[in-house]
């Protein structure tokens, strides 16, 4: 399984971060796990963001809940966040995950950095 | 939330060494504790799961212990692919969260 995270390095202040994750080595729709999104800040720990099933149901951070997207495309096999509103706090490494709905990550992306600057 | 917190926040050890580190929990999790390594420039790696389940491949050298809010993971020999940061989460209760981290270091 292989997880890799695309989408812009840069975003300015206010504007919307959006990021993809492409999966390979399994298909999302075969269901079992969960598909998720963390990030980690420059010199902080990890935080979880938001997860979803291959269903659609999906799973947010009630700190970040008002500002996040997540959504899935089995067809392209991928799984996708958007982040409204960002400011320079949003700037972090941010990895998509495969996880179990215990809540454990069993495969992690490279990550992005993603910073928010004008 | 729950509140994860990690101990030391960096250590530095010898290859060969015993290496033990120390997560807290804000409150009890039953054992709902997973640990990741990471080193730079690679994807984070699970290493155990419910506290001190093994996750298939990895070394036997690692090993998890603890219950209610206190927990370890031990690095029963440090071997040098092994220097890397540390991290524990929780996965009691919602939202799950992380420890600071714990950077290993060779002295």
């Amino acid at each position: 399984l292989q997880l890799q995270e695309s989408g812009p390095e840069l975003v300015k202040p206010s504007e919307t971060l959006s990021l993809t994750c492409t999966v390979s080595g399994d298909s999302i729709s075969s269901g079992g796990y969960f598909w998720g999104w963390l990030r980690q800040p420059p010199g902080k720990g990890l935080e979880w963001i938001a997860s979803i099933y291959h269903s659609g149901n999906t799973y947010y951070n009630p700190s970040l809940r008002s500002r996040v997207t997540i959504s899935v495309d089995t067809s392209k096999n991928h799984f996708s966040l958007k982040l409204s509103s960002v400011n320079a706090a949003d700037t972090a490494v941010y990895h998509c995950t495969r996880h179990y709905s215990s809540g454990w990550h069993k495969s992690w992306g490279l990550g992005t950095l993603v910073t928010v600057s004008s | 939330d729950i509140q994860m917190t990690q101990s030391p926040s960096s250590l530095s050890a010898s290859v060969g060494d015993r290496v033990t580190i120390t997560c807290r929990a804000s409150q009890g999790i039953s054992n709902s504790l997973a640990w990741y390594q990471h080193e730079p420039g690679k994807a984070p790696k699970l290493l155990l799961l419910a506290a001190s389940r093994l996750e298939s491949g990895v070394p036997s050298r690692f090993s998890g212990s603890g219950s209610g809010t206190d927990y370890t993971l031990t690095v029963s020999s440090l071997q040098p692919e092994d220097f890397a940061t540390y991290y524990c989460q929780q996965y009691y209760g919602s939202p799950q969260t992380f420890g600071q981290g714990t950077k290993v270091e060779i002295k």
